[in-house]
This record gives C-alpha cells, structure tokens and sequence, in this order.
C-alpha cells in the first residue's frame, strides 16, 4: 500500500501564477479531504468528496480555488490567481468511510506552496 | 472554523513520565479521533472513538469520550522522546464525512 501521494512537495510561486497540487487516494478509499495548515489557522478544511462527488466546499477560501476528481483515485486543488496569503502547507487525505459510518483519515505528506 | 479546541498548546515533560492533553469540541458528533503529526509530515491516525463508547485503549494510549461534557482526553502513559510531536483530535459529524480538526497540542519528551 503506497499510501496517499502528494505532489509536488514544495511549490514556490509568484503571485498570479496559477498553482495545481495533485494527490493520489489508496486504491478503495471513497472519500477525499483536501486540508490546509498554517500557524495562524491550523487545520482548516477546504473541501471534501464521496464517490468523486464534492459534498462540503465551504471551507473553499475564494473562488480563486477550485478543486476537483476527474476519477477515483486523483484529485487536484487549483489555485488561480495565486497570493502572498495562500503560503501554507497543503493536505489531501483519504478514507474508506460510508454514510453514517466513522473512519480514520489517511493523510498525504502535504505540498509546501510558498507564494512570493 | 475548527470544531476542537485542545489544551494545553504545549506540553513539555520527561521521559517516562504520563501526557494528558484535553479536547473539547461544540456540536454532535459521530466520533472523535486523535492523530499525530511529526514536524514535516503528514498526520498519522492514532485511535478513533464512536460516540457511545466511554473509554479506548490501544497499547500506551487511553482515551476517553464525555459527551455530555463534550469533552475528550488522550493519555500516553510511559511516554518516550519518540512521542515528541503535535497531537490532534478531530471529530467527525453525525453525517459522517466532515472532519474537524482542533488547533493541537505541542508535546515535547525530554529524554
């Protein structure tokens, strides 16, 4: 088990530019978590998918963001235009878990975005 | 917005002695969960807890769940300068999906 990947690891990036983070879910998990930590905020989620579908994007700080997952086992966060203020490390997590049903999170080693 | 809040911020104890961190959270919930994060990684899943359990035990970790407190604790008995690292809880809603994490918990293992 490759567990979830991550990529890139580190992201340095004028402001403006467009970012993409990519991540690969454990093969038979159903649900996909993208997360963001930074000192001021901590954890905070962004947006999460069951069965491909988004069903929570309100942690989605501006419509600067936007993610999705063309397929079961990936997902991409967009970052478009990028800020000074998006610097932070970014998390995509997995799990298995259905309706109803309480299941551990299996997190990405996160992708350091530095936005200059 | 973050649905725990745990305390203390940090914690800085010797080798072999116990860790007690605290988290309390503001809505129902379907259970709480703890992780640990070492400093560059990502977060590690260390023992989940459904609503209607009380009490958890997995090797030196003891959990505990107050619902009518809204309140959880992870006890690390023992501990080791391994244990150094950030301790999160984190709940998951009546739904199911949604995982709120809390703002973590520094602990520091001298050895």
């Amino acid at each position: 088990d490759a567990g979830v990947i991550q990529s890139p690891r580190h992201e340095v990036t004028e402001m403006g530019q467009e970012v993409t983070l990519r991540c690969k879910l454990i093969s038979g998990h159903n649900s996909l978590f993208w997360y963001r930590q930074t000192m001021m905020r901590g954890l905070e989620l962004l947006i999460y998918f069951n069965n491909n579908v988004p069903i929570d994007d309100s942690g989605m700080p501006e419509d600067r963001f936007s993610a999705k997952m063309p397929n079961a086992s990936f997902s991409t966060l967009k970052i478009q235009p990028s800020e000074p203020r998006d610097s932070a490390v970014y998390f995509c997590a997995s799990s298995s878990g259905g309706q109803g049903f309480g299941s551990p999170l299996h997190f990405g080693n996160g992708t350091r975005l530095t936005v200059t | 917005s973050q649905q725990g809040e745990e305390d203390p911020q940090a914690l800085s104890i010797q080798e072999g002695e116990n860790a007690t961190m605290n988290c309390s959270y503001k809505t129902s919930i379907n259970n709480l969960q703890w992780y640990r994060q070492n400093s560059g990684r990502g977060l590690v899943h260390l023992i989940l807890i459904r609503s209607n359990e009380r009490e958890k035990h997995s090797g030196r970790l003891r959990v505990t769940l107050d619902t009518s407190k809204k309140s959880s604790s992870l006890l690390i008995t023992a501990s080791r300068a391994a244990d150094t690292a950030s301790y999160f809880c984190a709940t998951q809603n009546t739904g199911g999906f949604k995982t709120i994490f809390g703002a973590g918990t520094r602990l520091f293992v001298k050895a």
